[in-house]
């Protein structure tokens, strides 16, 4: 079981619309997430990161945790094509040698469709 | 303006010869790691550091040597380059890396090595 998962995808979802992400991780004590926005060729940026279970909102992102069932997911509300990127979920785990370390997703490809 | 700068940003090679790929952070930041990117396969991280001095292996470090004499510098190193290490990689920096601390690793723009 990969440590991170994520779908793939690609996830198509019409302009205006919402676009949901998943990941799912393997550690139960992690305790912090991250999602990173990447497009093409370029390095990713942090659009979110959330500590606690439940929801986190900035502006038309939301970031939600489930520490119970070990996931976090992130929505894009009112999709725009400026949207249209790869989405990273990047969690924190605990290596072998006691240090936490990042450990990212493969991540899921967005397109917003016009 | 704080920034991961990482040099050079696109680098053709051949089998076997040295290079260095240099990061250097100007936000007085103790971790920085490195990371390569390839298809399918997301971001792995090589090495990564905590402070000066202090080093570990990220998940494929096999090829690869970092030092960090400096805080803000933190090079990569491949001594014989084989082909597959060709890859697009990244350094990232953060103040530090700690669970219960709002910090975020901020991400170079990228170095784009191909080894032929």
């Amino acid at each position: 079981q990969k440590e991170v998962e994520q779908n793939s995808g690609p996830l198509s979802v019409p302009e205006g619309a919402i676009a949901s992400l998943n990941c799912t991780y393997s550690d139960r004590g992690s305790q912090s997430f991250f999602w990173y926005r990447q497009y093409s060729g370029k390095s990713p940026e942090l659009i979110m990161f959330i500590y606690s279970n439940g929801d986190k909102e900035d502006g038309r992102f939301t970031a939600q945790l489930n520490k119970a069932s070990q996931y976090v997911s992130l929505l894009i509300r009112d999709s725009q094509p400026s949207d249209s990127a790869t989405y990273l979920c990047a969690v924190n785990l605990l290596s072998n040698f006691g240090n936490e370390k990042l450990t990212f997703g493969t991540g899921t490809r967005l397109t917003i469709i016009p | 303006e704080a920034q991961v700068t990482q040099n050079p940003r696109y680098l053709i090679t051949v089998t076997g010869k040295k290079l260095t790929v240099t990061c250097s952070q100007n936000m007085n930041h103790e971790y920085m790691s490195w990371y390569r990117q390839d298809p399918g396969l997301g971001l792995r991280q090589i090495y990564y550091s905590m402070n000066v001095e202090v080093t570990d292996k990220g998940d494929v470090p096999e090829g690869y040597k970092v030092s960090r004499k400096e805080k803000r510098n933190f090079p990569l190193i491949l001594e014989s380059p084989s082909p597959n290490q060709t890859s697009l990689y990244f350094c990232a920096s953060s103040l530090k890396l700690d669970i219960l601390a709002k910090n975020i690793q901020y991400f170079g723009a990228g170095t784009r090595l191909s080894v032929l």
